[in-house]
């Protein structure tokens, strides 16, 4: 089983729409959470990350349950340029605190 | 202040040359962390340094690959023999200290023939 998955879509929505992405992560040590964007062939990059009382930032709102292991991302409006991957990420409080990055959810926003 | 930079940006070699993938972290920053993308995959931790110490390397494969974070210049992850199955992008990522945000470069894509 994958430390970190994620529905590798890709999900093809129209601008304006409400889409939302899904996480589980396999070890319950998990510390911390993230959401990176994406776009191809470019470097990760942070977009929020995630508490477990919830937090939104404009149209973005992220969620965590730690007794499911699930964490979400919601994007309302849907923009031509979300178009991405979003990478879920969690970090283990060990001594490295490397990033566990998901396979990716891939977006597609037409117009 | 200038980003996290990678050189080079694209490597070609042929299979048994050396890779030298090069990293400068943010300014300010001690901590480099080394990701490897391979095709159509997600990134996977490699490797962690501070300033002249190994923190981490358990995503390092066991052989030809090694990475160091000298006391000057840049931090250096270098594969030995290449093999086709190492063609990937390599992203370095720094911080300000352990646990807090990790900013990446913009990656080295390196191509084995």
């Amino acid at each position: 089983r994958k430390e970190v998955e994620q529905d590798p879509g890709p999900f093809n929505v129209p601008e304006g729409a409400t889409v939302a992405f899904n996480c589980t992560y396999s070890n319950s040590a998990s510390q911390s959470f993230f959401w990176y964007r994406q776009d191809c062939r470019k470097e990760p990059k942070l977009l929020m990350s995630v508490y477990s009382s919830g937090n939104e930032d404009g149209r973005f709102t992220a969620q965590l349950n730690r007794a499911s292991q699930y964490i979400s991302l919601l994007i309302r409006d849907s923009k031509l340029s979300d178009s991405a991957t979003y990478l879920c990420v969690v970090t283990v409080n060990n001594a490295g605190n490397m990033l566990t990055f998901g396979g990716g959810t891939r977006l597609m926003v037409k117009p | 202040n200038a980003g996290v930079m990678q050189n080079p940006r694209h490597l070609v070699r042929r299979r048994g040359q050396e890779a030298r993938l090069r990293c400068s972290p943010m300014k300010g920053h001690s901590h480099v962390y080394w990701y490897r993308q391979l095709p159509e995959e997600g990134l996977k931790f490699m490797v962690y340094l501070q300033k002249e110490n190994i923190i981490d390397e358990s995503g390092m494969p066991k052989e030809r690959f090694s990475a160091e974070f000298p006391k000057e210049g840049p931090s250096i992850l270098r594969i030995q023999q290449v093999v086709r199955g190492d063609s990937a992008a390599y992203f370095c990522a720094s911080s300000v200290q352990r646990g807090l945000e990790q900013f990446f470069g913009p990656g080295t894509r390196l191509t084995v023939l």
